[in-house]
């Protein structure tokens, strides 16, 4: 399966600053990923699907000029959470997708607290 | 829209037991249903998926449409089985996962 690496693992920032994620599939080119948001001890919620080459697809109630994705090229996506706040503060996933499988890789995750 | 529900948050056996995580969901279609699962500091993974009709790690699940369930079986728990395991599903096209909020799976010795 595909190997996908996100960058970086764990970060803290201040109120009002913006925080890139990166998700990069390092063995496999993506023309879909996605982006998931995890609470503690819930389940994870999709909050956009980001093809390549095009505007990410953003599910229902996902601010998109909060949540910028970027997929610029077949190996990487990013997500720079804007402005970030402290009802931000969760774990950030992301994945590949083998869209002929409908097989999802994931990555590692981002925790992400904002003060 | 389509939901995946799981009614347990935790579910502990001892070692040699039998298991069954059970998943539910409500589609109107024929959907795709996977489980996942998440080892303790782990990423999440592909555990197996209902096309597949494949036995992974002993683990096996089969999708029934009159009940819509898809619920994981093993029939003698191991240790090393402890971990998080979500049902998830996918309808529509387009690859997208709807995810159960999980079960914590603990086997104790």
């Amino acid at each position: 399966g595909a190997v996908v690496s996100q960058h970086p693992s764990w970060v803290i920032c201040k109120s009002g600053t913006s925080v890139k994620i990166e998700c990069r599939s390092l063995d496999f080119q993506a023309t879909t990923m996605f982006w998931y948001r995890q609470f503690p001890k819930q389940s994870l919620m999709l909050m956009a699907t980001s093809n390549e080459g095009s505007k990410a697809t953003y599910e229902q109630g996902v601010e998109k000029d909060k949540f910028l994705i970027n997929h610029a090229s077949l190996t990487l996506s990013t997500l720079t959470v804007t402005s970030a706040h402290p009802e931000d503060s969760s774990f950030y996933i992301c994945s590949v997708t083998e869209t002929a499988k409908n097989i999802q890789y994931f990555g590692a995750g981002t925790r992400l607290s904002v003060l | 829209a389509q939901r995946v529900t799981q009614p347990e948050k935790l579910l502990s056996v001892f070692k040699g037991a039998p298991v069954e995580l059970k998943c539910n969901y409500s589609y109107s279609g024929s959907p795709e249903l996977f489980w996942y699962v998440q080892y303790s500091r782990q990423r999440l993974q592909l555990l197996l998926r209902h096309i597949s009709r494949e036995s992974i790690k002993g683990f096996t699940a089969d999708l029934n449409k009159g009940e819509t369930s898809f619920h994981l079986k093993k029939p003698f728990a191991q240790e090393e089985d402890s971990a998080m395991y979500y049902c998830a599903l996918s309808a529509g096209g387009g690859n997208k996962l709807t995810f159960g909020t999980g079960t914590q799976l603990k086997v104790e010795l």
